[in-house]
């Protein structure tokens, strides 16, 4: 069965630094996303893209963030200097469709920032 | 706003029973699709079952079962026989035809004892 794939699943990085999340949707889905979870809290949405354009963003998603799809099947986010709010989970997701269609979560990475 | 109440932080019951827990949803949207996701302590979000707004039957997948009131703005999750493997946080979430992203409660946490 397709499955979302996200490297690393553990990732440590001072504050102040660079970092990319690295996400391999499922091949014949059309729409990504990123969420994170801050530990003991909600989900919470950053990104939606689709057609090589940002479709939706959250508050949380400031110029700090950006997201790219470099290719024909990486999807990545990158955090451009970091934060020690920035520790949490990330999710990469994908849809086939908007909406109604379901979206399927990659194991996460665990992005923890010292 | 659109949110999602999940009211039970944590549950427990012994293998073998059955549990259900409680979501209730808000939005002034007529059509959406609701969702519960399991994440285990692995923290990977996997999806256990949907339901579309416009059907009025309700979803089943094999021990899961969901029970959607749609004038109450309610969709609880049913777990029969339940296992030692259901122990994992459960999230409710939904998402309307108008935007991309998931709304998701705070999540309960499920205790299968032995």
């Amino acid at each position: 069965e397709p499955e979302v794939t996200q490297t690393p699943s553990h990732q440590v990085t001072q504050m102040g630094q660079e970092v990319i999340l690295r996400c391999v949707p499922i091949s014949n889905h059309l729409y990504f996303y990123w969420y994170r979870q801050i530990l003991g809290q909600k989900v919470e949405f950053l990104v939606s893209f689709y057609n090589n354009e940002i479709s939706e963003k959250s508050e949380i998603f400031d110029d700090q963030f950006s997201v790219e799809r470099p290719d024909g099947s990486n999807f990545t986010l990158k955090i451009r200097s970091t934060k020690l709010e920035d520790s949490a989970m990330y999710f990469c997701a994908s849809s086939a469709e908007r909406g109604e269609e379901t979206q399927y979560f990659g194991p996460g990475t665990r992005l923890l920032v010292l | 706003a659109q949110t999602v109440t999940q009211s039970q932080p944590e549950m427990s019951v012994q293998e073998a029973e059955t549990v259900t827990l409680s979501c209730t949803y808000d939005t002034s949207e007529n059509n959406y699709y609701l969702f519960w996701y399991k994440q285990p302590p692995s923290r990977q979000m996997i999806l256990v079952i949907r339901q579309e707004a416009y059907k009025q039957q309700n979803a089943t997948e094999n021990r899961f079962s969901v029970n959607f009131q749609k004038a109450a703005k309610s969709f609880s999750l049913k777990i029969s026989d339940s296992q030692l493997g259901d122990t994992a946080m459960y999230f409710c979430a939904f998402i309307t035809d108008s935007n991309y992203q998931l709304i998701w409660g705070a999540g309960t946490k499920l205790i299968i004892k032995p």
